[in-house]
């Protein structure tokens, strides 16, 4: 399986919204409702943002949102703030008891 | 709440065997699917391995096949990790992480492997 597809980076002001994409194929990110979001501050594990494409856990912030069209997802952080400045990594279920993730994108906020 | 705690990392020289646990808590272990993410220094996350609740089958991605064993111990809320053959890309961060909605819900602190000679 190949990874998927982010930008490495991704930039935006307090108080704005930043869209991160999330690009796989038919047979990933395509293929299933199953696309997952992380979040990963420096030296701490990943924690879960959005699953099933769009659906947040308890306790996560509803500035944070999740799309998918075709082959592509993405993960939208509204109002931006200083403590959401982290690196976001997406996932997809890839059939056959497989997962990808995508490289990572670091996410500043100016 | 969930408690995902890694052990048994460490130095091993390429070729050697280490074999890393999970201790489970707060949730029914049991009725779990348990995956393990590994992440190299300074990169991305890699799925490692997944195993259902009860043990019944075992996936791997290409890059382990072979040589990394999944496995899980219900009676001790214990998931285990066996790596042989270690190769230098091995070298990681180790974490173990409960299944959810084909999604990666709770993670562990992480254990670090490093393969050097």
């Amino acid at each position: 399986q190949s990874a998927l597809t982010q930008p490495p980076s991704a930039s935006g002001s307090p108080g704005q919204s930043v869209t991160i994409s999330c690009t796989g194929t038919s047979s990933d990110v395509g293929g299933y409702n199953y696309v997952s979001w992380y979040q990963q501050h420096p030296g701490k594990a990943p924690k879960l943002m959005i699953y099933e494409v769009t659906k947040r856990p308890s306790g996560v912030s509803d500035r944070f949102s999740g799309c998918k069209s075709g082959n592509t997802a993405s993960l939208t952080v509204s109002g931006l703030q200083a403590e959401d400045e982290a690196d976001y990594y997406c996932s997809s279920y890839a059939g056959s008891n497989d997962w990808v993730f995508g490289g990572g994108t670091k996410l500043t906020v100016l | 709440q969930v408690q995902l705690v890694e052990s048994g990392g460490g130095v091993v020289q390429p070729g050697g065997s280490l074999r890393l646990s999970c201790g489970a808590s707060g949730f029914t272990f049991s009725r779990n699917g348990m995956h393990w993410v590994r992440q190299a220094p300074g990169k991305g996350l890699e799925w490692v391995t997944y195993i259902p609740y009860d043990g019944s089958n075992k996936y791997y991605a290409d890059s382990v096949k072979g040589r990394f064993t999944i496995s899980r111990d219900n009676s001790k809320n214990t998931l285990y990790l066996q790596m042989n053959s270690l190769k230098p890309e091995d070298t990681a961060v180790y974490y173990c992480t409960k299944d959810a909605n084909w999604s990666f819900d709770h993670w562990g602190q992480g254990t670090l492997v490093t393969v050097s000679s």
